[in-house]
């Protein structure tokens, strides 16, 4: 079965510091990893994604995330947080295998970027 | 339109009606996913259509919840005689990808409140 476990239910960074946002997952074969944040009122908007190839992939916003199979992580990092970076994230993994078509989701990690 | 639409953006409902969601998704798509998603939690799986057929409902909590998307295109959720369990954020989310690569982009959702 499918799982995502993002450990940290609140992250606070100081505004300019980097910022890690952890998460770790479970899935049988290959798996598809996302980034999604949420702000108030809003839906889920994607960051960014693994599917192949380089561990380190970048997406919006400055973030980016590196894929370390051993450890079964995808972690979300940010080399200088802002204080609009400040929303909640969904980490989401979808087995590569055909038949397969759920994202499970992570139960999300607040961030809190201080001024 | 240029994102997943979904209507109405807030529902209240008296417990014991019926309800039912509507899902524009983007242009397109062939996939087409619903989400539910409570209080301080992570989106939870409830079914997922590709084009017109419902490939996967294991995620519906019971029979009053039913989905269809009978043209490949708009989707609709409906939840027979609510309970105020049901109260949630009702999410869709549509995919240009059968294989789930390319991502789920979400829609805002739809508030409801089961009194």
């Amino acid at each position: 079965a499918q799982s995502v476990a993002q450990p940290e239910d609140q992250v606070n960074v100081a505004e300019g510091n980097p910022l890690t946002v952890k998460c770790t997952y479970s899935v049988s074969g290959n798996p598809y990893l996302f980034w999604y944040v949420q702000y108030p009122n809003r839906g889920l908007q994607f960051l960014l994604k693994y599917i192949t190839g380089d561990n380190l992939v970048k997406g919006s916003y400055g973030f980016e995330a590196e894929f370390n199979k051993s450890q079964t992580s995808f972690h979300l990092k940010k080399p200088s947080a802002l204080v609009s970076d400040s929303a909640l994230y969904f980490c989401a993994v979808r087995a590569a295998s055909s038949g397969t078509y759920k994202y499970i989701f992570g139960t999300g990690t607040r961030l809190k970027v201080l001024a | 339109g240029a994102g997943v639409s979904q209507s109405p953006r807030y529902k209240v409902a008296k417990r014991g009606q019926d309800v039912a969601l509507r899902c524009d998704p983007i242009s397109g798509h062939v996939s087409l996913f619903w989400y539910q998603q409570a209080l301080g939690q992570g989106p939870e799986f409830l079914t997922y259509f590709q084009n017109e057929a419902q490939l996967d409902k294991s995620g519906l909590p019971s029979d009053r919840f039913f989905a269809e998307r009978p043209e490949g295109s708009v989707s609709t959720l409906k939840i027979q005689r609510t309970q105020q369990e049901d109260s949630a954020v009702y999410l869709c989310a549509s995919s240009p990808s059968l294989a789930g690569a390319r991502g789920a982009y979400f829609g805002a959702g739809t508030r409801l409140s089961v009194l």
